[in-house]
C-alpha cells in the first residue's frame, strides 16, 4: 500500500525567506505525486502535481516542486515567503490501482514571521 | 469553477443524536465523491467513496452502519453521523471527481463536536 511522510510538523519561516517543505512516498508503481495547501475556512486547493515528463513542476502562488525518484522524495519549494503562505500543507500520492483516491501525509504548518 | 460546498459548516450535537452533513458540487456534475476525516493537526483519511446512485464503498476499519453516505444525484452527497459520540468529533472533508482521474475539489469542511 502506499504511504506518504511529511517529516516536519511545523516550520516556521520570516516572509521573504525560501522555504521547503520535505515529502516522502512510498508506492510500488509510477507515483502520481501531489501538494495541498488547507487554509482555515476553504477547501484544500491543489497547488502542484506531478505525473511524469520533467521532475521540476511549477504549481500556483510561485511554488515549485522536484520529483526524486532515487530518493522517493517530492520537496516543495518557494524561493520568497510571503504571510498569506501561512497555512497547512499536505502532500499526496495517487493509486490507479486503487480506483485513483489520494494517500495524504500527515501535514505541515508553516507559520511566516514579519 | 470547481466549487464544492459543505453545509453546515459547523455543528454541535448531543451524543446519541444523529447528524447529517452535505457535500455539494456547485458549478459541476460529479461521478464520485469522497469523505474524509480530519483529526485535529492530523492528515485527512479516506473514508468513503461513493459514485452516484449506487452503495459508497467504505474503507478498511470505517463503520458503514455509523457513518451513511448517500450520493442521491451527480451534485450531492451527504454523510450522516448516526448515534453520534464524543469520539466522533472531528472535521469531516467531502471531495467531489468528474470522471476517473485525479481530480478531486475539496469542500472547505465541516466541524463536528459531540458533547
Amino acid at each position: 500500500a502506499q504511504s506518504v511522510t511529511q517529516p516536519d510538523i511545523h516550520i516556521t519561516v520570516s516572509e521573504g525567506a525560501s522555504l521547503e517543505l520535505r515529502c516522502n512516498y512510498s508506492y510500488g508503481a509510477t507515483p502520481y505525486l501531489f501538494w495541498y495547501v488547507q487554509s482555515p475556512g476553504q477547501g484544500l486547493q491543489l497547488l502542484l502535481k506531478y505525473f511524469s515528463g520533467d521532475t521540476l513542476v511549477q504549481g500556483i502562488k510561485g511554488f515549485e516542486a522536484e520529483f526524486k525518484r532515487s530518493q522517493s522524495s517530492f520537496n516543495l519549494r518557494k524561493p520568497s515567503v510571503h504571510w498569506s503562505d501561512a497555512a497547512e500543507y499536505f502532500c499526496a500520492v495517487g493509486a490507479q490501482a486503487a480506483g485513483n483516491k489520494l494517500t495524504f501525509g500527515g501535514g505541515t504548518r508553516v507559520l511566516v514571521k514579519p | 469553477g470547481a466549487v464544492v460546498s459543505q453545509h453546515p459548516s459547523w455543528v454541535i450535537c448531543k451524543s446519541g443524536t444523529s447528524v447529517k452533513i452535505e457535500c455539494r458540487s456547485l458549478d459541476f456534475q460529479a461521478t464520485t465523491m469522497f469523505w474524509y476525516r480530519q483529526f485535529p493537526k492530523q492528515s485527512l483519511m479516506l473514508m468513503a467513496t461513493s459514485n452516484e446512485g449506487s452503495k459508497a464503498t467504505y474503507e478498511q476499519g470505517v463503520e458503514k452502519d455509523k457513518f451513511l453516505i448517500n450520493h442521491a444525484s451527480l451534485t450531492l452527497s451527504t454523510l450522516t453521523v448516526t448515534s453520534a459520540h464524543p469520539e466522533d468529533s472531528s472535521f469531516y472533508i467531502c471531495s467531489a471527481r468528474v470522471g476517473g482521474g485525479f481530480g478531486q475539489y475539496f469542500g472547505p469542511g465541516t466541524r463536528l463536536t459531540v458533547l
